[in-house]
């Protein structure tokens, strides 16, 4: 069946812009998660979404970085004044339950900041 | 300091010369560990949960144990194919239910 996808696959923005980053989770997963990866870190967790309870927030990096889920599905990650430090390849993955069940992740969207 | 820690940082590997790859992790407890490969330009792939301690997975050449305080995933008779990096994940009892913290990954090269 059909993986997470991830659009657009490449991204490049000049500082100061904003830039949506958009997922589709794999049908009927319903966690969703947005991490971050950055050369030579490991993956840096961002937010996380499980059905309709409020989202866990807690690895956003700053108020510039939001995102939403619409009707349970697809995902937006939104980066407003984008900053060259926020260069890196945005990853999000979906699991069937959001208690650390098994992550599948898409194939990410690298973003470059010039 | 790390909570999840990975060694070593790079592995070349002839073809069939078996090794392990080490990911020890100091979380007060766990709720699951996992073990993903990435393939460069790639999002990381699943490969195994482990639960508890004394447990063990395998898939074809990768087998995958748990202690206390460490994983190890062992790949015997190695193929140029399982070039890659090979990440860790712990999922933190009483951390975010949504927050595996990862590793920065072991990448491996094996050599024809």
């Amino acid at each position: 069946g059909a993986g997470v996808s991830q659009s657009p696959s490449n991204k490049v923005t000049e500082k100061g812009k904003d830039v949506e980053l958009r997922c589709d989770p794999i049908s009927g997963h319903t966690a969703l998660y947005w991490y971050r990866q950055s050369l030579g870190q490991g993956l840096e967790f961002l937010i996380y979404f499980q059905g309709n309870s409020a989202p866990d927030k807690s690895g956003l990096p700053s108020d510039r970085f939001s995102a939403e889920r619409t009707g349970g599905s697809v995902s937006t990650l939104t980066i407003q004044r984008t900053q060259q430090e926020d260069s890196a390849v945005y990853l999000c993955a979906s699991s069937l339950v959001g208690t650390g069940y098994e992550q599948y992740f898409g194939p990410g969207t690298r973003l470059t900041v010039t | 300091e790390d909570q999840v820690t990975q060694s070593p940082e790079a592995l070349r590997l002839q073809e069939g010369e078996s090794s392990s790859l080490n990911c020890s992790y100091t979380v007060s407890g766990l709720r699951g560990l996992f073990w993903y490969r990435q393939d460069p330009g790639k999002g990381p792939e699943f490969l195994f949960t482990l639960y508890s301690a004394g447990e063990e997975k395998e898939k074809e050449r990768l087998k995958a144990t748990l202690t206390k305080k460490e994983s190890f995933l062992h790949i015997t008779a190695p193929k140029p194919e399982d070039s890659a990096t090979y990440l860790c994940a712990v999922h933190e009892q009483g951390g975010s239910q949504g927050n595996l913290i990862f590793g920065k990954g072991t990448k491996l090269s094996v050599k024809p």
